[in-house]
């Protein structure tokens, strides 16, 4: 079965920098995208990845390993309006999305 | 990107009646959109392929006779929750892709009481 996982729950401080982590099984894999949502919106999309490496993105980075089936989001410098839940996606080989549950960051000043 | 605008926002009705959910791709010809559901605190969930000009395609477990797709331009496509039952209540979301990337509805938090 395709399988995505992600923690379920991060506290990190203002100004600090956090890394959340999503490993996948999936078949097939046409790149992996991350989103932000918060509470009672919909996602907003916030990185691309489709080959090996890190992609930076302002205070956002998104880092993917095919070979393992990993893939990361670090947030730097941490601003209170960070948390929320953010959410972990694949494209399979018939380039659908497969979601994750989601990881919810909560962020304490 | 493509601006993806989904009406309404929320909505309550009651047990046994049908609502309507509009997804329109603003800037976006959009031959194909997609219905997700997202249960409290859970994933999003794919409901179902709506394709411009003929039959939607669901997911396995999702009742076609239930949630009903219409996608009659490459612009619009509606979702109807026939029947509604309080275990209908869910957030639905429209997405559309362009260029690789997702682009969603606003969604719509549906309440059945």
């Amino acid at each position: 079965g395709q399988n995505i996982d992600q923690p379920t729950e991060m506290t990190a401080t203002e100004g600090a920098i956090v890394q959340i982590n999503c490993t996948y099984q999936t078949s097939g894999f046409n790149g992996l995208f991350w989103y932000q949502q918060h509470a009672g919106e919909a996602p907003t999309f916030l990185s691309y990845n489709v080959l090996d490496g890190l992609e930076e993105k302002g205070r956002f980075s998104s880092f993917l390993s095919r070979s393992k089936g990993y893939s990361y989001l670090l947030l730097k410098e941490l601003q209170m309006k960070d948390s929320a839940s953010y959410l972990c996606a694949v494209k399979d080989s018939n380039y659908q999305l497969i979601w994750g549950a989601g990881t919810k960051l909560i962020i304490k000043p | 990107g493509a601006v993806v605008s989904q009406h309404p926002s929320r909505v309550i009705c009651k047990s046994g009646t049908s609502v309507k959910i509009e997804c329109r791709s603003l800037d976006f010809q959009a031959t194909t959109m997609f219905w997700y559901r997202q249960f409290p605190k859970k994933s999003l969930m794919l409901m179902a392929t709506s394709n411009e000009g003929s039959k939607a395609t669901y997911e396995q477990g999702v009742e076609k006779d239930k949630f009903l797709i219409n996608h009659a331009s490459l612009t619009l496509s509606t979702l109807t929750v026939t029947s509604a039952h309080p275990e209908d209540s869910s957030f639905y979301i429209c997405s559309v892709t362009a260029n690789t990337e997702a682009f969603f509805g606003q969604g719509t938090r549906l309440t059945v009481v």
